[in-house]
């Protein structure tokens, strides 16, 4: 089946530095990539879909110079968290379709911590 | 109102018991529902989806829809501790193309 791959899976940083976190579909091609954040006992809230070799599509309230991403082939899409702070810490997760399988494949999700 | 109601529980079952989780819904439109299991610091993974109204079984797993009530659910025959986890109910509108709307997720232990 589809799998997406995302890494780190756990990362801590620093109050004012930024973070990137990679999804990479490895076994087919994703022309789209969902950016997804999670706070406990949340649901998914969908934060930008990420479309190969174009710019991305935000969702209402979501600051998109904070969250950069990139999507610069069929197979990988990256988020940066720039100047992160605390408030930032969160569950990330990346998901994307692959058209011979129904629904979407999610990444095993990024545990950002900042102090 | 949101789109999909779900009680987060945690709900807390001993092995061997039938596990029934709910999700109500308010957007007619919707087509397609589906349920995903997350564990703990992973990401969900989709367990089942069934199209309109009716039943669909997979295993232990039961899902069932009820438009005319917009509500559906998901039973777990026989629970297992390795069925401990969130459990997300997902709808949209169409087929795989349209991104779903989820609901927060209910959180499911089963004890020995």
């Amino acid at each position: 089946g589809a799998v997406v791959s995302q890494h780190p899976s756990r990362v801590i940083c620093k109050s004012g530095t930024s973070v990137k976190i990679e999804c990479r579909s490895l076994d087919f091609q994703a022309t789209t990539m969902f950016w997804y954040r999670q706070f406990p006992k949340q649901s998914l809230m969908l934060m930008a879909t990420s479309n190969e070799g174009s710019k991305a599509t935000y969702e209402q309230g979501v600051e998109k110079d904070k969250f950069l991403i990139n999507h610069a082939s069929l197979t990988l899409s990256t988020l940066t968290v720039t100047s992160a702070h605390p408030e930032d810490s969160s569950f990330y997760i990346c998901s994307a379709r692959d058209r011979l399988a129904f629904g979407y494949t999610f990444g095993s999700g990024t545990r950002l911590t900042v102090v | 109102q949101k789109e999909v109601e779900q009680d987060p529980g945690p709900l807390s079952v001993p092995e061997g018991a039938i596990v029934s989780l709910n999700c109500t819904y308010s957007n007619s439109a919707f087509q397609y529902f589906m349920w995903y299991r997350q564990y703990s610091r992973k990401g969900p993974e989709l367990l089942m989806y069934t199209y309109s109204s009716g039943n669909k079984e997979d295993g232990r797993f039961t899902a069932q829809v009820d438009k005319s009530s917009k509500y559906i659910s998901l039973f777990i025959r026989d629970s297992q501790p390795s069925d401990s986890a969130t459990y997300l109910c997902a709808m949209s509108a169409s087929g795989g193309s349209y991104i779903p709307t989820f609901g927060r997720g209910t959180s499911l232990i089963v004890h020995p």
